[in-house]
């Protein structure tokens, strides 16, 4: 069956170090993959889109790596501050979906500590 | 990045009435939105693509009579709970594709249905 997996439901960090969230999928062949930030109450903001035939994205602390034989992304985010704190998803586009059309992961939940 | 706005934000009704939500591109324009949503620790799931000027589509599971899309303009799509029942109360986002090379979606902040 089909599935996009992110790690962990929580994350605990302290301030200052990397945060690193994992994104893993059975059975797609994406296109690329998103993530996205969403806080409680709101709807996701974009961040990042790193595209099949692309290994790695930066911007600014955060980085997406992405192995599509291991059929996973990693989401870094260096020198973590408390206001990093969120939840973050990440969504696959996959080769005949429908135009736009994102399979989004449950969240992975990140609480930065002072 | 692209702007994408709802509203209302929230709203509060009785079992049986309809609810409109709204969903706005601002300084875009979108000829495909999206209607999601999302239930308490729950992924995003989609519920149907409007397309300017035609039908939307729904997806598999999602009744097109109950839930009502009118995508009128390049800014603009409707989505109306039509006789709303408690189950339907979660969160509605929208979303809109900038469209070009690099495809991306963008998200309204997403009303909070509550339906009593």
């Amino acid at each position: 069956s089909q599935k996009i997996e992110q790690n962990s439901e929580a994350l605990n960090i302290q301030e200052g170090k990397t945060a690193t969230l994992t994104c893993n999928y059975t059975n797609y062949s994406p296109a690329y993959l998103q993530w996205y930030r969403q806080d409680p109450g709101r709807g996701p903001v974009f961040l990042l889109l790193i595209r099949e035939n692309e290994k790695e994205k930066r911007k600014e602390r955060l980085k997406v790596t992405f192995d599509t034989t291991l059929k996973q992304s990693l989401f870094h985010i260096t020198a973590s501050q408390p206001a990093d704190s969120a939840t973050y998803l990440c969504a696959l586009r996959v080769y005949g979906g429908s135009q736009g059309n994102l399979i989004f992961g449950k969240g992975t939940k990140l609480s930065v500590k002072p | 990045g692209a702007v994408v706005s709802q509203h209302p934000s929230w709203v509060i009704c009785k079992s049986g009435t309809s609810v409109k939500i709204e969903c706005r591109s601002l300084d875009f324009q979108a000829t495909t939105m999206f209607w999601y949503r999302q239930f308490p620790k729950q992924s995003l799931m989609l519920m149907a693509t409007s397309n300017e000027g035609s039908k939307a589509t729904y997806e598999q599971g999602v009744e097109k009579d109950k839930f009502l899309i009118n995508h009128a303009s390049l800014t603009l799509s409707t989505l109306t709970v039509t006789s709303a029942h408690p189950e339907d109360s979660s969160f509605y986002i929208c979303s809109a594709l900038t469209g070009g090379s690099t495809d991306t979606q963008y998200f309204g902040p997403g009303t909070r249905l509550t339906v009593l």
